[in-house]
């Protein structure tokens, strides 16, 4: 079974600061690394992606930071906002056409 | 476009039941998933198509578990006979390509009593 890591499993941050999700992955065939964001009541929607040959990536006041060594990225949310309260899920991809495995999800709480 | 388009958003029904979820993807997208997802297994995968032909079904739960794709316009997951551990939020997504990653729907949120 691929497998995704993800922690913590709940975040509470106030807001301006920087929220940071972590995961990691086992399969060293995963090209491709999104992040996506689900509002209550909601589907999870593409928040920001990145693939191996970069380090970083950053999308206003969202970056991931991508590890291929140690077989880790994170999403670091800089400047949180109570708006940004969600859950938070990273995923992995073998590659194009292949199934997407999720993380099991971080509920982030940005408090006023 | 509207999105991809789930039906029903709520399903109550009652155990033994038949129950049929639909789902439309976008237009021009040639994949499309189905998951569920519940608080202790989080998003599971239970089934993928590409252009309308299943590829991977190996997270279909059991034989109760079903899925069709009749054409690129319209999905269905059914479950038959439904039981109380099949409640969860079902959610179906399309996707163009992982370069364009998936669409999902707002889901259909299913109890069985």
């Amino acid at each position: 079974q691929q497998q995704v890591k993800q922690s913590p499993q709940s975040l509470i941050v106030q807001k301006g600061g920087i929220s940071i999700i972590n995961c990691a992955y086992e399969n060293t065939a995963f090209d491709y690394f999104p992040w996506y964001q689900q509002f209550p009541g909601k589907g999870p929607a593409l928040l920001i992606a990145i693939r191996p040959d970069v380090s970083e990536k950053k999308e206003g006041r969202f970056t991931i930071s991508f590890n291929k060594s140690a077989k880790q990225f994170s999403l670091h949310i800089m400047d949180s906002q109570p708006g940004d309260s969600a859950t938070y899920f990273c995923a992995s991809e073998r590659n194009s056409g292949d199934k997407l495995t999720f993380g099991t999800g971080t509920r982030l709480a940005v408090r006023p | 476009d509207a999105g991809v388009i789930q039906s029903p958003r709520h399903e109550v029904t009652e155990m033994g039941q038949e129950v049929t979820l639909r789902c439309k993807p976008i237009s021009g997208h040639d994949y499309l998933f189905w998951y569920r997802q519940t608080m202790m297994r989080g998003l599971e995968l239970l089934i993928y198509f590409n252009n309308n032909v299943p590829i991977d079904d190996s997270g279909m739960p059991e034989d109760r578990f079903s899925a069709k794709m009749p054409n690129a316009s319209f999905s269905t997951l059914k479950i038959q006979p439904s039981e109380p551990r099949d409640s969860a939020v079902y959610f179906c997504a399309s996707s163009a390509g992982q370069a364009y990653g998936y669409t999902f729907g707002s889901g259909t949120r299913l109890t069985v009593v």
